[in-house]
């Protein structure tokens, strides 16, 4: 089994241009989640889903936008990209029950210049 | 609300001596508790959990935690630390009940001299 694999591993952005981000997990885990790293900051959640076709808000949302079409992928997507969204973007899942250990990918390192 | 803290970004300690990395929690309900471990450049991997009974748990590489109710904490300690434990260390916690959105701490870079 690969995990939790997240593509690109990194990018340039300039402002203002969009990209996705892709997470693929292949556990068959129904809950997936989009965190964002940042020096002295921790980890916080952009945005999670407790299974196919939905999603929700988490700590950080503004800026960011996800779809779960599929099960084992979890889509995160930025529209206008800024400066302030230069981070590493770690993508966990979990099989669904209450406080459970997360998988988390590889990381994608995004730099907006 | 709940919240995890890590009150040390860095700890140093030399190879071979006892190493402890703090956490203290304020959750509801009995806490379900967390370490991971980031080495750089790669996604957290988990170390240990504690959801309940011995106080005392063991994870991966010989670390270990202790839950603490009295002071709510849970620290994780290593008996005789190595180089290649230098890492970020982070804690989590879940509250009971319910909740499928863990806290984190900020993290602890934990730096282990020859």
């Amino acid at each position: 089994n690969a995990g939790v694999t997240q593509t690109p591993k990194f990018r340039v952005l300039k402002t203002g241009q969009s990209m996705t981000l892709l997470c693929a997990q292949d556990m068959n885990h129904e809950y997936m989640y989009w965190y964002r790293q940042d020096p002295g900051m921790g980890l916080r959640l952009i945005h999670y889903s407790v299974g196919e076709g939905t999603t929700a808000k988490g700590e950080v949302p503004d800026g960011y936008n996800v779809s779960r079409l599929k099960k084992q992928n979890f889509l995160l997507g930025l529209e206008s990209a800024a400066p302030s969204q230069t981070s590493v973007y770690f993508c966990a899942s979990t099989m669904g029950s209450l406080a459970e250990t997360q998988y988390f990918g590889p990381g994608t390192r995004l730099l907006v210049l | 609300a709940q919240s995890v803290a890590q009150p040390e970004d860095q700890v140093n300690v030399a190879e071979g001596n006892p190493l402890t990395v703090k956490c203290t929690y304020s959750v509801s309900g009995n806490p379900y508790l967390f370490w991971y471990v980031q080495y750089p450049n790669r996604g957290l991997q988990f170390l240990l959990k504690y959801i309940t009974g011995d106080n005392l748990v063991k994870g991966s590489y010989g670390f270990e935690a202790e839950f603490n109710k009295s002071q709510t904490s849970f620290h994780l300690k290593k008996p005789s630390a190595l180089v290649s434990d230098s890492a970020l260390y982070f804690c989590a916690g879940y509250a009971s009940g319910g909740s499928y959105i863990p806290t984190f701490g900020r993290g602890t870079s934990l730096i282990v001299h020859p």
